[in-house]
């Protein structure tokens, strides 16, 4: 069974950094292609990045550019995402989902919340 | 940027209707969409790919259609369970998700 467990969420202040792991199980991680996907309180889902099978290629939503960086351990079947100068906006629900080919996400895990609040 | 319009916002509908979203791309799109079905509180769950590819174990209720810039979901007879928020999502070009059509009973 697909499994995709997020972890790391939690209270910070603006301007302040996070990191988000996400780890996955029942699956061949190495293969597949994974994204992060964010979705504000009572507001919709907006993909943030996204992470070719093997770390070469990694791409991001404008909003998060030079802010937020994706990176994977397929050692530790794990997903990351580094969240530095973090603002307001950036409150939402993080999930990690599993993508077909770099496309549509299969996989989802149960979401991590992010507070960027004083 | 691709950028992705649902219609309508809410959608007020009883048990056994048949129920039609529609999905806008501000530019051809080919086949390269998704739909989705979130539940409050839970994560999003594919119900279709490649704008009209029924994911393994989605009822067969569920179908999709269209391609370059107008898509639609139909459910074509609406069960108890499919009262939730549907999102369709174009992967031309990275990941844009529209804002979602909340289905409620009427």
């Amino acid at each position: 069974e697909v499994q995709l467990v997020e972890s790391g969420g939690g209270l910070v202040q603006p301007g302040g950094s996070l990191r988000l792991s996400c780890a996955a199980s029942g699956f061949t991680f190495s293969s597949y292609w994974m994204s992060w996907v964010r979705q504000a309180p009572g507001k919709g889902l907006e993909w943030v990045a996204n992470i070719k099978q093997d770390g070469s290629e990694k791409y991001y939503v404008d909003s998060v550019k030079g802010r937020f960086t994706i990176s994977r351990d397929n050692a530790k079947n794990s997903l990351y995402l580094q969240m530095n100068s973090l603002r307001a906006e950036d409150t939402a629900v993080y999930y990690c989902a599993r993508d077909q080919n770099g496309d549509y996400d299969d996989y989802w895990g149960q979401g991590t919340l992010v507070t960027v609040s004083s | 940027d691709i950028q992705m319009t649902q219609s309508p916002s809410t959608l007020s509908a009883s048990v056994g209707d048949r129920v039609t979203i529609t999905c806008r791309a501000s530019q051809s799109i080919s086949s390269w969409l998704a739909w989705y079905q979130q539940k409050p509180g839970k994560a999003p769950k594919l119900l279709i790919y490649k704008a009209s590819s029924l994911e393994s174990g989605v009822p067969s209720r569920f179908s999709g259609s269209g391609s370059g810039t107008e898509f639609t979901l139909t459910i074509s007879s609406l069960q108890p369970d499919d009262f939730a928020t549907y999102y369709c999502q174009q992967y031309n070009t990275y990941q844009t998700f529209g804002q979602g059509t909340k289905v409620e009973i009427k």
